[in-house]
């Protein structure tokens, strides 16, 4: 099984709708991101999260939101969806007692296509 | 601010031929840098890391990156590629806050049989 799991996997939504995205981790990992992957631009962050009560925007949080429900959980929302927002979603971990010297845990990514 | 530059963005090399991924990085100050890889419908697997120490960092799949500090640079590299080495890759530097990481955009291999 997958240390970080991503559901859905696949989703088609239609602009206007309401979705979320989900995360959960078994690694024990304090830390969680939300990335958004484009082509030929990389990953960029959307949300990140310290703890269950530390919540920060990243570089491209405008029109999501994210809900840390439990120090594995780590969901991603878009209240209402458009096709700019049509990517690739990864959520990924990390463990801060590593120290600076560690590196982030990648989920298998979600599928986004909103019509 | 920091950022990472890959500049191909596909390349095609044929099974058996050596092969080097270019990155180039803009960071404040020490870097730590990461080669990841992304097969077709997978997430993100760890190729190598840099943190300190011997430039030349020995990786997972027979992959190896060389740090150079005077040109910014942490390209990848493999004496024979596969076809199973046929993905996305991508070229990270950190820390950030929170250990983020800063990514390049990718370069895409393709691996001619």
């Amino acid at each position: 099984d997958a240390d970080v799991t991503q559901t859905p996997r696949n989703r088609i939504t239609k602009t206007g709708k309401r979705i979320m995205l989900e995360c959960s981790q078994t690694k024990g990992h304090d830390r969680m991101y939300w990335y958004r992957q484009d082509p030929g631009l990389g990953l960029r962050l959307i949300y990140y999260s310290f703890d269950v009560k530390d919540i920060n925007k990243g570089e491209i949080s405008d029109g999501y939101s994210v809900s840390r429900q439990a120090q594995a959980k780590f969901s991603l929302s878009l209240e209402s969806a458009i096709p700019n927002q049509t990517a690739l979603y990864f959520c990924a971990t990390s463990d801060s007692r590593q120290g600076a010297r560690t590196e982030a845990f990648f989920g298998q990514g979600t599928r986004l296509t909103v019509v | 601010a920091q950022s990472v530059t890959q500049p191909d963005i596909h390349i095609t090399v044929s099974e058996g031929a050596s092969l080097e991924l270019r990155c180039n990085y803009s960071y404040g100050a020490t870097p730590y840098l990461f080669w990841y890889v992304q097969s077709p419908g997978q997430g993100l697997q760890l190729l190598l890391k840099y943190f300190s120490g011997d430039t030349l960092v020995q990786g997972i799949k027979g992959f190896e990156a060389e740090f150079k500090r005077s040109q910014s640079s942490f390209n990848l590299r493999k004496p024979s590629v596969h076809w199973s080495d046929a993905a996305e890759y991508f070229c990270a530097v950190g820390p950030n806050a929170g250990n983020m990481l800063t990514f390049g955009g990718g370069t895409r291999l393709m691996v001619k049989p």
